[in-house]
Parts: C-alpha cells; structure tokens; sequence
C-alpha cells in the first residue's frame, strides 16, 4: 500500500521555539494532505487540510498563525509549530490523500511525530 | 457527515473472532462506512470501507445492516497483535476529511 512518513518522530524543544514537521508520499502523488492532533487517551482531532500549492484550510479553533502548513509540492506537507508552549506537546499525525483507485476516497496516514516542549 | 456511536471498549479471546458494532443511524445514502484502527503510539491504519454491501479483505469482514444504520467489522481470528483503538467513520466519498470518534479499544486476551 501506499506509504507516508514524517520526520522527525521525536521531537523535544524549549518552549518558546519553533518545530518544523515533514510529512512525505514516499510512493504517490498527494494533491491532499491532513494534519491531526491527538492528545494522551483522545481520538485524532483534525486540524487543517493542505492543498499543494494553495493555503490551507483550518479546522475551527486552531490557530494559523501558530500552526503554520506549506504544501510546497505534491509529495511534501510541513507543518511549523511556532512559539511552542508546554500545551503544544501532542502526537502530531498526517494523511495523505492518493491517487484515485475508481471513487475511493482514501487516505494514508504517517506514523505520527510526538512533540515534547519543555 | 453522520456522527457514529462505538462501544469504549471490548475483549476478545485470541483465535476468537472479534465483532465490533458500529452505529451510525442518521448516514445518509451517499456516504461510506470506513474502519481504521491505530495502534498505540502509531498513525490509524487502513482496514476496509463500504457503502452499502457486505466487504472483505484479508484483514477483516465488514457487514452492513440493510437499513445501513450500523456495521460490525470481523476481524475473524484475532491476534494479539489486533489489540488496537479501532475506529468507524462515515464519510460521503466527496468530501475530504476525516473526523474521528471516540473509537473502540479492543483488547485480545491470550
């Protein structure tokens, strides 16, 4: 199946700093790209959706000046965390939407990176 | 998209059949029923979707009520390796996102 991976898979950093995440279609082209939160104990919650070459769209209550999303090419997401605070400290995980096989809408999900602020 | 309904948790022996319900009363005729489940600590993994017919794959068996206002998916010989949240989503095949629910912690026992 179709494989997405992120980078880093661990991250911890100071608060105050800035965290940048990679999401990559390692074997397909992803027009669509999601982003998710998901605290200890709680489902994924969405937080935007990025289309390449187009800002992206954000869920309500998330902040798009602290959540920064680019979707330079059709392989790559990042997502920059800005001004981490201790409250950011999440498991961050993406999804990639693929190429079509007929109307099926589905969507790979990376392995998700766990951010750490201190 | 329709909001589902899915017990908090569940056990199953190993080698058992795990049958895990799903209810999803106000889907609507255009939209799917898809199943994912995550591992701890893991991105969710891709199981099986349907929009209104029985499914099979080598993973698991999805069965959907005629009524298509619940599922159940059959993982049909459990491993402990299937311990994982699984979750049921309705989505019409249109839209993009995902939402995710509470899911169901499946627990398989030795």
């Amino acid at each position: 199946g179709a494989v997405v991976s992120q980078h880093p898979s661990r991250v911890i950093c100071k608060s105050g700093t800035s965290v940048k995440i990679e999401c990559r279609s390692l074997d397909f082209q992803a027009t669509t790209m999601f982003w998710y939160r998901q605290f200890p104990k709680k489902s994924l919650m969405l937080m935007a959706t990025s289309n390449e070459g187009s800002k992206a769209t954000y869920e309500q209550g998330v902040e798009k000046d602290k959540f920064l999303i680019n979707h330079a090419s059709l392989t790559l997401s990042t997502l920059t965390v800005t001004s981490a605070h201790p409250e950011d400290s999440s498991f961050y995980i993406c999804s990639a939407k693929g190429g079509a096989s007929g109307s099926v809408d589905e969507q790979y999900f990376g392995p998700g990176t766990r951010l750490t602020v201190t | 998209d329709a909001k589902t309904t899915q017990p908090p948790s569940m056990d199953c022996a190993e080698g058992r059949a795990a049958n895990l319900p799903c209810n999803h009363s106000t889907i609507s005729g255009n939209e799917y029923v898809y199943w994912y489940r995550q591992i701890h600590s893991q991105g969710p993994q891709y199981i099986i979707h349907g929009l209104k017919n029985n499914e099979t794959n080598e993973m698991a068996s999805l069965i959907i009520t005629e009524d298509r206002k619940s599922s159940t998916l059959i993982l049909p010989h459990a491993t402990l390796r299937d311990t994982a949240v699984y979750y049921c989503i309705v989505k019409r095949n249109t839209g993009n996102q995902f939402y995710f629910g509470t899911g169901t912690s499946l627990t398989v026992i030795p």
